[in-house]
């Protein structure tokens, strides 16, 4: 059964760079037809995509964040990650990782989740 | 970007009620939309994908419909275990964007 987890330091001080994992078990990463992505909640809030990535390389990003964040693979490892540079307040979501299906575009699997506070 | 326009807000329902909540797309995007389900201290489950098919392991009581610009997602008979907030996400040109939710609360 294929899960997710992401992993992270839970405070990040402001102007610095949050730094994520998320760990795939029970399925490979590099499997073509799936995409890999971050998904953010502000708590009390909605839900905002982050980025993408395929096993290959390709990513692809939400382009009101694009600035400031990078997605990475790493096959080996069976891993992919997220850096946000910059953070604030505005920035104190939880983070969340999640498979998307190739075909329809959607979050088909996700990991439960990780709180990220930007606080001195 | 394409805007998602999700209502109503929050919604108060009684057990077997029929329920309708609606997402709006500021353009159109065909069928390449979702909906989901979260709880409280959850991720969000994925109920009906491609606008209208019915993810595995979800009840039938759950369908959508639509294309375009505006969608719709249906509970035929609302369950105690339904009260939750709902989301709409839609994909087109490798970018993805979810609605702002529809809290389900128990009347």
């Amino acid at each position: 059964q294929l899960q997710l987890h992401e992993s992270g330091p839970g405070v990040v001080k402001p102007s610095e760079t949050l730094s994520l994992t998320c760990t795939v078990s029970g399925g490979s990463i590099s499997n073509s037809f799936y995409y890999w992505g971050w998904i953010r909640q502000t708590p009390g809030k909605g839900l905002e995509w982050i980025a993408n990535i395929h096993y290959s390389g390709s990513t692809y990003y939400n382009s009101s964040l694009k600035s400031r964040v990078t997605i990475s693979v790493d096959t080996s490892k069976n891993q992919f990650a997220l850096k946000v540079r910059s953070v604030t307040a505005a920035d104190t979501s939880v983070y969340y990782c999640a498979r998307l299906d190739g075909d329809y575009g959607v979050c088909d699997h996700w990991g439960q989740g990780t709180l990220v506070t930007v606080s001195s | 970007d394409i805007q998602m326009t999700q209502s109503p807000s929050t919604l108060s329902a009684s057990v077997g009620d029929r329920v309708t909540i609606t997402c709006r797309a500021s353009q159109d995007i065909s069928r390449w939309l979702a909906w989901y389900q979260q709880k409280p201290g959850q991720a969000p489950k994925l109920l009906i994908y491609k606008a209208s098919s019915l993810q595995s392991g979800v009840p039938s009581r759950f369908s959508g419909s639509g294309s375009g610009t505006e969608f719709t997602l249906i509970i035929s008979s609302l369950q105690p275990d339904d009260f939750a907030t709902y989301y709409c996400q839609l994909y087109k040109s490798y970018s993805w964007t979810f609605g702002q939710g529809t809290k389900v609360e128990i009347k």
